[in-house]
């Protein structure tokens, strides 16, 4: 069973801080990772899709980081607002055609 | 920007009964997927199809479940004889790329069996 683990559970953060998440994943049999931002009510955004291990990937104030060696991702937060505040899944894809979800990360920024 | 709609967004059936989720992936896409999270459980997978067939199912997706694209545009989900445990949110999803790219995924249907 492949088993993808997403910390922590939950956050809360106040406006202006920094933050990040974390994505483990098994590190055997590597094709892609995936990041989604899933705001209530909407359906997941994909925000990266990272496949190298050292992988950076940029998206404004987000950024990710992969080692696939190792097994995890990192995603940032840079100054976190408000409208930052969503769940973050990640989505590892072990070579063949699907993603495995973590838990996800549900994110909270107070004004 | 293009978007997966599903329709209907919430459907409540009786048990036994069969449903059909839809969904109309964007139109350029050409693999698409069938997700469900039960609610305070992992988003997991059931099917993705490509070029008119499965190319892949979950063990999830058992005779019960079945996935169409009748028509070129709309792809659906449909489930014969619901079960309690089927009760979850289910999202369509369409990829121009497979694995090598991001998912679209729609807004969900939420499926409760009563």
């Amino acid at each position: 069973i492949l088993n993808v683990e997403q910390s922590p559970q939950s956050l809360h953060v106040q406006e202006g801080d920094s933050t990040n998440f974390t994505c483990s994943f098994p590190s055997s049999n590597f094709y892609a990772l995936h990041w989604y931002r899933w705001e209530t009510a909407k359906s997941p955004e994909a925000l990266f899709v990272m496949t190298l291990n050292g992988d950076e990937k940029k998206k404004g104030r987000i950024s990710a980081t992969l080692n696939t060696k190792e097994g995890y991702s990192y995603l940032y937060i840079k100054g976190s607002q408000p409208e930052d505040s969503a769940t973050y899944l990640c989505a590892f894809i072990p070579g063949f055609q699907k993603l495995v979800f973590g838990t996800g990360t549900r994110l909270l920024v107070s004004p | 920007e293009p978007e997966v709609t599903q329709t209907p967004s919430h459907q409540v059936t009786q048990m036994g009964q069969e449903v059909i989720l839809r969904c109309v992936p964007i139109s350029n896409h050409l693999y698409f997927y069938w997700y469900r999270q039960i609610l305070g459980q992992k988003v997991e997978f059931l099917v993705s199809f490509y070029n008119n067939e499965i190319s892949e199912k979950s063990e999830i997706f058992d005779d019960q479940f079945s996935v169409e694209r009748p028509d070129g545009s709309n792809f659906t989900l449909k489930i014969r004889s619901t079960k309690l445990e089927d009760s979850a949110m289910y999202f369509c999803a369409s990829s121009e790329q497979g694995l090598g790219a991001g998912y679209t995924f729609g807004s969900g249907t939420r499926l409760t069996v009563v």
